[in-house]
């Protein structure tokens, strides 16, 4: 069974660093692109970005680029999300998610995690 | 950048109808379009992808069609788990997606 499990709930001040995971099981890690995806009340669902974990390859939204980083670890079938410097806009949901199949475009999803609820305040 | 644009935002219906919500990109985007649904306090759920082709396990009531740049998702006979918000999504390969604002679906 495919699973993506996330890290917990996290509460962080502006300017701090944050760095959530999804950990993936149940499937070939390397073989499958794992996307994030954020969600707010005003915005709604916004695509971030994807990475393939074979090879680290990464493709972000632009409203993404360079405001945040994905990442892997292979040997633990983990990927990241990560912010250098949070700002009150960021909180929201955010959900990693697959594709059902290699032959599906990466960037559609049928599996996803549980989401991760990031606060950022002061 | 390719918008979506989603109508009606909020759809009152009763179960047993027939509805159908509208997606509409800024350029041609045929036929990488997919549907969602989503639960309050629940991950989304992938309904259709390249614009017609039912995800797996999906009840046949659901349905897709469409071209260009306007989808539409019809539910036939509304059940009573159907209330929920529905979002379209357009994707390539490797080119970032971009998600419509969503549709609430309540019950009259």
């Amino acid at each position: 069974e495919v699973q993506l499990v996330q890290s917990g709930a996290e509460v962080k001040k502006p300017g701090e660093s944050l760095k959530i995971s999804c950990e993936a099981s149940g499937y070939p890690f390397t073989a499958y692109w794992i996307g994030w995806v954020r969600q707010t009340p005003e915005k709604g669902l916004e695509w971030m970005g994807i990475i393939y974990p074979d090879d680290s390859d990464t493709r972000y939204s632009p409203s993404f680029q360079g405001q945040v980083t994905i990442s892997v670890d292979r040997s633990i079938r983990t990927a990241y999300l990560q912010w250098s410097s949070l700002k009150a806009s960021d909180t929201a949901i955010y959900y990693c998610a697959r594709a059902r199949s290699v032959y599906d475009s990466p960037g559609v999803f049928a599996y996803w995690g549980q989401g991760t609820l990031v606060t950022v305040s002061s | 950048d390719i918008q979506m644009t989603q109508s009606p935002s909020t759809l009152s219906a009763s179960a047993g109808d027939s509805v159908t919500i509208t997606c509409r990109a800024n350029q041609t985007i045929d036929p990488w379009l997919a549907w969602y649904q989503q639960k309050p306090g629940k991950a989304p759920n992938l309904l259709i992808k390249r614009a017609s082709i039912l995800d797996d396990g999906v009840p046949t009531r659901f349905s897709g069609s469409g071209s260009g740049t306007e989808f539409t998702l019809t539910i036939s006979s509304l059940q009573p788990d159907d209330f929920a918000t529905y979002y379209c999504q357009q994707y390539d390969n490797y080119y970032p997606g971009t998600f419509g604002q969503g549709t609430k679906v309540e019950l009259k």
